[in-house]
């Protein structure tokens, strides 16, 4: 299995504000994922991240909002940028296992803008 | 319309009854990923389905996948306190690789 380790795990912010939160994976991943549950709802893929090249954001997410970075095979970053009370969500990267039949999740970073 | 529908929305049992939990798609499933969710935390995977009439165990909870690749259940047999949470089912449907369409989740309570 895939141990995937987030940061923060919870954070207050300021609205207008901005966020990066940190995805660490304990073995190499071609793609890892990063996904938004606002609450009381289900999870909605906000984009892909591949080592080496862009992001690809799903439709009704954008770069300006929530840029990405993907350094290395390991570790992905998201930032959530000038923030408002619509952001308040749980966001969570995911990532497939090596054996190529289960996807992993983090433990999730539950943010809240005030 | 949702892709993914998940029934029922929420589910509360007493201890030791049986439950089940559905997923249907509107599109085949290349495959079907269960998962429990605690609130306000990460998702704990479950099983992954992806054969038409597969069938999966672990300890208490079943999962099938249906002939036609569109319809999961996970049944929990004799239900505990420590099953309480939230059930997701995630869809590969096909439209990328990894790329996981979810349903609104099923919120179960156990009474002791």
């Amino acid at each position: 299995s895939a141990v995937i380790s987030q940061k923060p795990s919870r954070d207050i912010c300021q609205r207008g504000t901005s966020l990066t939160i940190q995805c660490q994976v304990d073995s190499q991943v071609t793609m890892m994922f990063w996904y938004r549950q606002q609450p009381g709802q289900s999870l909605t893929l906000i984009a892909t991240a591949n080592q080496g090249s862009e992001a690809t954001y799903e439709s009704g997410f954008v770069i300006d909002k929530f840029p990405i970075s993907r350094p290395n095979l390991t570790f992905s970053t998201l930032t959530v940028s000038n923030m408002s009370p619509e952001d308040s969500s749980i966001y969570l990267c995911s990532v497939e296992g090596s054996a190529g039949n289960t996807i992993y999740f983090g433990e999730g970073s539950w943010l809240t803008v005030v | 319309s949702q892709e993914l529908e998940q029934s029922p929305q929420s589910l509360i049992v007493q201890e030791g009854k049986n439950l089940t939990i559905n997923c249907t798609s509107s599109k085949t499933l290349y495959g079907l990923y269960w998962y429990k969710q605690k609130y306000g935390e990460g998702l704990i995977f479950l099983m992954m389905l992806q054969k038409g009439g597969e069938e999966k165990s672990h300890e208490k909870i079943t999962a099938k996948l249906d002939e036609k690749k569109q319809q999961s259940s996970l049944h929990i047999t004799a239900s505990q306190p420590s099953h309480a949470g939230i059930y997701l089912c995630g869809a590969d449907t096909g439209t990328s690789y990894g790329k996981l369409t979810f349903g609104q989740g099923t919120i179960l309570t156990v009474h002791p």
